[in-house]
């Protein structure tokens, strides 16, 4: 059974404008996630993290929000830019547990100019 | 140069052949990983080591084996590969002594075909 679900499988915008990509859990024992990304030919590499204690974590154009009521997170990108088109994962963990990373399946950005 | 380094990079082989893959590691992170990414999949966690005498399976270990030579040398080996294990590869490190033990660091992965 999947425990990181992200439903869309790709998403297209305007350059200039916001990127929403969303990701949902079931495993209520989850307490850090990571949004990670991936461009064709290298491996992920990491974006944004956030600890259940917060709801929002930000870091330049990039935004996280968690709703654990929901258990929904989402990563906000504003302004979007062409550069940003890649495919990205959402990871969770239990911190202080084995701490294996669990991925989504991702979701590909494509910005257009 | 690049943190963690995995090799080759491209592999095709045939049913049956045994296939190591390498990974190594500069970061001087104790925790190293195995993941397998499938289109549509995302990735699946193979096998995780968090020091050289720690080997854990992860939700796919079937077909594998691991071998932690060294802080910084990670092996996954195919003992007889089949077409289904045609995937991309990663490897990844962390550092259990940072306040983000969570944050892995991938290698550029390893492109696999069986054919």
């Amino acid at each position: 059974d999947q425990q990181v679900k992200q439903n869309s499988p790709s998403l297209s915008v305007q350059e200039g404008r916001i990127s929403i990509l969303n990701c949902d859990y079931t495993n209520s024992m989850f307490d850090y996630f990571l949004w990670y990304k991936k461009y064709p030919a290298e491996g992920p590499t990491f974006l944004i993290s956030i600890s259940s204690i917060k709801d929002k974590n930000e870091d330049g154009r990039f935004t996280v929000f968690l709703n654990k009521s929901a258990k929904h997170l989402s990563l906000h990108i504003v302004p979007s830019q062409p550069g940003d088109s890649a495919v990205y994962f959402c990871a969770a963990s239990v911190v202080g547990g084995s701490e294996k990373l669990v991925f989504g399946k991702g979701t590909k950005l494509t910005v257009n100019p | 140069d690049a943190d963690v380094t995995q090799t080759p990079r491209n592999r095709i082989t045939k049913t049956g052949k045994r296939i190591m893959l390498e990974c190594s590691q500069t970061k001087g992170h104790d925790r190293m990983y195995w993941y397998r990414q499938d289109p549509g999949l995302g990735l699946r966690l193979i096998y995780y080591s968090f020091d050289v005498k720690d080997i854990n399976k992860g939700e796919i270990s079937d077909g594998y084996s691991v071998s932690r030579q060294a802080q910084a040398k990670f092996s996954l080996s195919l003992e007889s590969a089949i077409p289904n294990q045609t995937a991309l590869y990663f490897c990844a490190t962390s550092d259990q002594g940072s306040g983000r033990k969570s944050e892995q660091f991938f290698g550029p992965g390893t492109r696999l075909t069986v054919l």
